[in-house]
């Protein structure tokens, strides 16, 4: 199975700040990323998918960036309805994988 | 509008099997490229991929659990159940079925989840 490595596991910021999470991925896997957002007590969200294509509907101050092993997602300027957990999928092989998560949360 | 929702036990004893259905609604099954997975989570950690099912009846399993599950499709129905047996209290999670669509396999759409638990 690929690994992923997500870091920090949780990130403490304040509304308008710039937030950077970072997924990194055992072997290569391309640009096979997906990033989702997920509340408490709530289904994930689909963020980003090929690393950096922004999902419909989804604001333009959220972002992905990288390839190969180390990826990016980045939140431009922190809104009140961004403190949530984010996740890494890699689906480079058909053996689906999640990162561990990181919380976001208010300073 | 695409919908999906789980529908299974809320409480299974030990070494019990759980069977789950993701009844979904807007798309379907018989479409090229089209898949329908489940993941789940345990309460306070991370979400974890246990298999998948595409419109060609092409089965994927988590390695892991693999010989514990098994996944099948009704098309006509626009459901998809999922079984593992076997169960064990570190099995108690939130069971979540997703759409994956298209030639990419990550997840747009997703039930509500429901949750497991495993005690006797």
């Amino acid at each position: 199975d690929i690994q992923m490595t997500q870091s920090p596991s949780t990130l403490s910021a304040s509304v308008g700040d710039r937030v950077t999470i970072t997924c990194r991925a055992s072997q290569s896997i391309s640009s096979w990323l997906a990033w989702y957002q997920q509340k408490p007590g709530k289904a994930p969200k689909l963020l980003i998918y090929k690393a950096s294509s922004l999902e419909s509907g989804v604001p333009s101050r959220f972002s992905g960036s990288g390839s190969g092993t180390e990826f990016t997602l980045t939140i431009s300027s922190l809104q009140p309805d961004d403190f949530a957990t984010y996740y890494c999928q890699q689906y480079n092989s058909y053996s689906l994988t999640f990162g561990g998560g990181t919380k976001v949360e208010i300073k | 509008q695409i919908t999906l929702k789980e529908s299974g036990p809320t409480l299974v004893k030990p070494t019990q099997t759980l069977t789950l259905t993701c009844t979904f609604s807007g798309f379907s099954l018989s479409t090229s490229g089209v898949g329908v997975g489940w993941i789940r989570q345990p309460p306070g950690k991370a979400l974890e991929w246990l298999a998948l099912i595409y419109w060609d009846d092409d089965k994927r399993y988590s390695p892991s659990l693999k010989s514990r599950l098994t996944i099948t499709k009704d098309t006509s129905k626009n459901q998809v159940v999922l079984t593992m047996t076997n169960m064990d209290p570190v099995d108690t999670a939130t069971y979540y079925c997703a759409r994956q669509a298209g030639a990419e396999y990550y997840f747009d759409y997703w039930g509500q989840g429901t949750l497991v638990t495993v005690s006797s």
